[in-house]
């Protein structure tokens, strides 16, 4: 079956533009997890969602972060007022259900470049 | 800080040869999951390996996991070209709680395979 796909697949924009990055999840997971990679920091865990519901916002790095899922399978991870600082990989994962001992299927990811 | 710290940072090997990653922890576990993540994709699950499991093996991979140490390696053997990529080894903290499969990563082992 289709895996987890993120759109769009690069997205380069001006510094203070906001952007939005979507994440369809494989068909059935109820858990989603959004990650930043960049080369200074490594992968970062940003938020998760079960169902609709995000009970960890913990990695979002500021206000300018915010992320939705709606009817428990689409998300999208909105960044206001972009800085440079956010350049990075922005990966999606999903797994069946919450919890430890379940693997995560990830997206491709987003590459996002800041001008 | 990182929870997972990997060594070697870039491993280079001829097809045929053994590849060994490691990976250590900082604080208690759930369990410990590696990935695979080639160049520009998203990353793949390899293998799960429980807090209170010693080694598991699954097809050319063997990961064992020492608690007292907060260590874990990863074994490829007769590796192929197509092996080359980035390893990471991810953990789930047993945070007292629920877990909910927030994972965090260590900066990842770079493995080229000569063919």
């Amino acid at each position: 079956g289709a895996g987890v796909s993120q759109s769009p697949s690069n997205k380069v924009t001006e510094k203070g533009k906001d952007v939005e990055l979507r994440c369809d999840p494989i068909s059935g997971h109820t858990a989603l997890y959004w990650y930043r990679q960049s080369l200074g920091q490594g992968l970062e865990f940003l938020i998760y969602f079960q169902g609709n519901s995000a009970p960890d916002k913990s990695g979002l790095p500021s206000d300018r972060f915010s992320a939705e899922r709606t009817g428990g399978s689409v998300s999208t991870l909105t960044i206001q007022r972009t800085q440079q600082e956010d350049s990075a990989v922005y990966l999606c994962a999903s797994s069946l259900w919450q919890g430890s001992a379940q693997p995560q299927h990830f997206g491709d990811g987003t590459r996002l470049s800041i001008l | 800080s990182q929870q997972g710290e990997e060594d070697p940072q870039a491993l280079s090997i001829q097809e045929g040869e053994n590849a060994t990653m490691n990976c250590s922890y900082k604080t208690s576990i759930n369990n410990l999951q590696w990935y695979r993540q080639n160049s520009g994709r998203g990353l793949v699950h390899l293998i799960l390996i429980r807090s209170n499991e010693r080694e598991k093996h699954s097809g050319r991979l063997r990961v064992t996991l020492d608690t007292s140490k907060k260590s874990s390696s990863l074994l490829i053997t007769a590796s192929r070209a197509a092996d080359t990529a980035s390893y990471f080894c991810a953990t789930d903290a047993a945070a007292g709680g629920t877990s909910y499969g927030k994972l965090t990563f260590g900066q990842g082992t770079i493995l080229t395979v000569h063919p």
